[in-house]
């Protein structure tokens, strides 16, 4: 049972340049969500999906979208990178019946 | 909306001092309070939970109760290890149908913790 696990660990990107994050997870879970983490800031949600087939914009949504491809798998994309989405990103999953959150080991992304 | 206030860091204790890491926080409705631990280049996980008015929620050594007429749900340990070094978050959960178990966190607490 691996929980939620992301993909890649680590990317550094040129401005401009595109990339995809993914995510799965393994516990059946209906709800995953995308953060990034700022030094001081938190974490702040950019998009979630409540099911399978929805997704809805978060605190920070701009520059990103989403994709639920199944009830295990929800990636994020960064369609031209900026120097401002340098951060951590993380994924998150909950189940229907409970309230907390299950999350990922983080991506670290640098954009230069 | 909801929001939630940690007192701020960084928390520097030596071995076996006594812990507290204030949190606040504005909802509508009763949430569910949390508070979740990140250790060094790892993921957040969750330490412990409530889920209503004066529930005590603790693991590892960990207590935290929700406080509805102070709207609180202060961490705290009798006797902190070096182990127990890493940021705290503290966050709340405005569960519905149709966001999942969406939350709302704290700026996070550094502790470090010293031999």
């Amino acid at each position: 049972n691996a929980g939620v696990t992301q993909t890649p660990k680590f990317q550094v990107l040129k401005t401009g340049q595109s990339m995809t994050l993914q995510c799965a997870q393994d516990m059946n879970h209906n709800s995953m969500y995308w953060y990034r983490q700022d030094p001081g800031m938190g974490l702040r949600l950019i998009y979630y999906s409540a099911s399978e087939g929805t997704t809805d914009k978060g605190e920070v949504p701009n520059g990103y979208n989403v994709s639920r491809l199944n009830k295990r798998e929800f990636s994020l994309r960064l369609e031209s990178a900026a120097p401002s989405q340098t951060s951590v990103y993380f994924c998150a999953s909950s189940s229907d019946r409970g309230y907390e959150q299950y999350f990922g080991p983080g991506t670290r992304l640098t954009v230069t | 909306g909801n929001s939630v206030t940690q007192m701020e860091g960084p928390v520097t204790l030596s071995e076996e001092a006594f812990l507290t890491i204030n949190c606040t926080y504005t909802a509508t409705g009763y949430p569910s309070l949390f508070w979740y631990v990140q250790y060094p280049g790892e993921g957040l996980q969750l330490l412990l939970k409530a889920t209503k008015a004066d529930d005590k929620g603790s693991n590892k050594g960990f207590e935290a109760t929700y406080r509805k007429e102070t709207t609180s749900f202060h961490l705290e340990k009798g006797s902190v290890q070096v182990s127990d070094s890493a940021v705290y978050f503290c966050a709340l959960s405005d569960r519905n149908e149709a966001s999942g178990s969406r939350l709302t966190f704290g700026e996070g607490t550094q502790l470090t913790v010293n031999p």
